[in-house]
């Protein structure tokens, strides 16, 4: 089983539809990030949080620490939005180690 | 700019010849890692490094190899004893400290053939 986990692994939506990518760990962390990886491969971080809830944009990430879930929500879903998003949980024990979810491809279709 | 360059964007390599891929960053971060990523699977951690002249392996580190001269500078080299070497490979950075995130360069699609 792997330690983190995301779903859907894959996502079709129309354009305009309100998106929910979920995670879960099974390990104790520090803090969980959300990332976003374009067609080129370059990823950049959307999100780094350890507690309740973070806004950016049309993008919201949550985290419940006791059941090890968080979820990334986009609203009002665009074309560009397209890309893979990765949950990624970085280790209590050790900061350095972070542990990379598979990923979740998202296409929104206009 | 500041920012992490990967050299270059795609390496074709015939089997059995070692590579080395590039990695340099002008944030001024302590720590560098490289990461394997293959289809359907989570970023892989291959070596880390926290300070110049010292690394670490990570979770997969058979058949490469690394190096830390310089703050800015992290090669990956993949070598022949690799078995499945062809693979899409980002290094990253970050300030050390549990409050940083990493960075991430644009990556380099290695093909083996």
């Amino acid at each position: 089983k792997n330690e983190v986990e995301q779903s859907p692994q894959n996502l079709t939506a129309q354009e305009g539809e309100f998106i929910t990518i979920n995670c879960s760990y099974s390990v104790g962390i520090s803090a969980l990030h959300w990332l976003q990886q374009h067609p080129g491969g370059g990823i950049v971080s959307l999100f780094m949080l350890s507690s309740g809830k973070k806004k950016h944009g049309r993008l919201i990430a949550t985290i419940n620490i006791q059941e090890k879930h968080s979820s990334l929500h986009i609203t009002a879903s665009h074309p560009r939005d397209s890309a893979v998003y990765i949950c990624a949980v970085r280790s209590k024990t050790s900061y350095d180690k972070v542990i990379f979810g598979p990923g979740t491809s998202l296409s929104v279709i206009p | 700019d500041g920012g992490i360059t990967q050299s270059p964007k795609y390496l074709f390599r015939k089997e059995g010849q070692n590579v080395t891929l590039s990695c340099e960053q002008n944030l001024n971060h302590d720590a560098m890692y490289w990461y394997r990523q293959d289809p359907g699977q989570g970023l892989r951690l291959i070596y880390y490094s926290q300070i110049v002249n010292d690394f670490q392996k990570g979770d997969i580190a058979e058949g490469y190899s690394v190096s830390r001269e310089k703050k800015e500078s992290f090669p990956l080299t993949v070598t022949s004893a690799q078995k499945n070497p062809t693979a899409f490979y980002l290094c990253a950075s970050k300030s050390q400290g549990e409050a940083y995130e990493q960075y991430f360069g644009p990556g380099t699609r290695l093909t083996v053939t």
